[in-house]
């Protein structure tokens, strides 16, 4: 069974630092794993993926994750956060196994100080 | 390209009255879409799944009855709340599932209130 843990459900930074966001996995077979973000009231918007292939993903609005199968991680950083960015953040594993299916993990609202 | 279509974005009823929910993909054929529940400051609660022209497929503790599901075409399934009573109250987003890329789309969200 999969499952995904995001350390920390609030995390404060200044406009400009660095924004680091983790998430660890469990997962019996090597995983997809994904970022998403929320804005109040919206959908869920993909800011990068992990399939197969180069390790450190590039996503949308400067995002970037690495997949570290070693520690089971797939953290999110971002080298100067925006006050754009406060946000709710999520990360899911799904199994390649063709059903789509996610785990969600439990969220990570990032608040950016001016 | 990839976009979902959730409609309506927020609607209140009374208690007693179903609501129904439309999620379409609008430039790709989604074979599976889901539908997820999200609380107040939490994160999204798989409903359940859905497959074209097949009977849905719902997660441990959700009533199927109560949320009915059909996905009638390859861009469109539908989520009925029947009896609405205020508990149902709640964020229901729904997701398409797009084959060649291994990742889920979303919509925006209906936000539903029940009185």
């Amino acid at each position: 069974a999969q499952s995904v843990t995001q350390l920390g459900s609030h995390v404060s930074v200044s406009e400009g630092a660095l924004v680091l966001l983790r998430c660890n996995y469990s997962s019996s077979v090597p995983p997809y794993l994904f970022w998403y973000v929320q804005y109040p009231n919206q959908g869920l918007q993909l800011l990068l993926k992990y399939t197969t292939g180069a390790t450190l993903v590039k996503g949308i609005n400067g995002f970037e994750a690495e997949f570290k199968k070693s520690e089971t991680s797939f953290h999110l950083t971002k080298p100067s956060a925006h006050m754009s960015d406060a946000a709710e953040y999520f990360c899911a594993v799904s199994v390649p196994s063709g059903t789509y299916k996610y785990i969600f993990g439990t969220g990570t609202r990032l608040k950016v100080l001016a | 390209g990839a976009v979902v279509s959730q409609h309506p974005s927020r609607v209140i009823c009374k208690s007693g009255t179903s609501v129904k929910i439309e999620c379409r993909s609008l430039d790709f054929q989604a074979t599976t879409m889901f539908w997820y529940r999200q609380f107040p400051k939490k994160s999204l609660m798989l409903m359940a799944t859905s497959n074209e022209g097949s009977k849905a497929t719902y997660e441990q503790g959700v009533e199927k009855d109560k949320f009915l599901i059909n996905h009638a075409s390859l861009t469109l399934s539908t989520l009925t709340v029947t009896s609405a009573h205020p508990e149902d109250s709640s964020f229901y987003i729904c997701s398409a599932g797009r084959v060649q890329k291994n990742i889920q789309y979303f919509g925006a969200g209906t936000r539903l209130s029940v009185l």
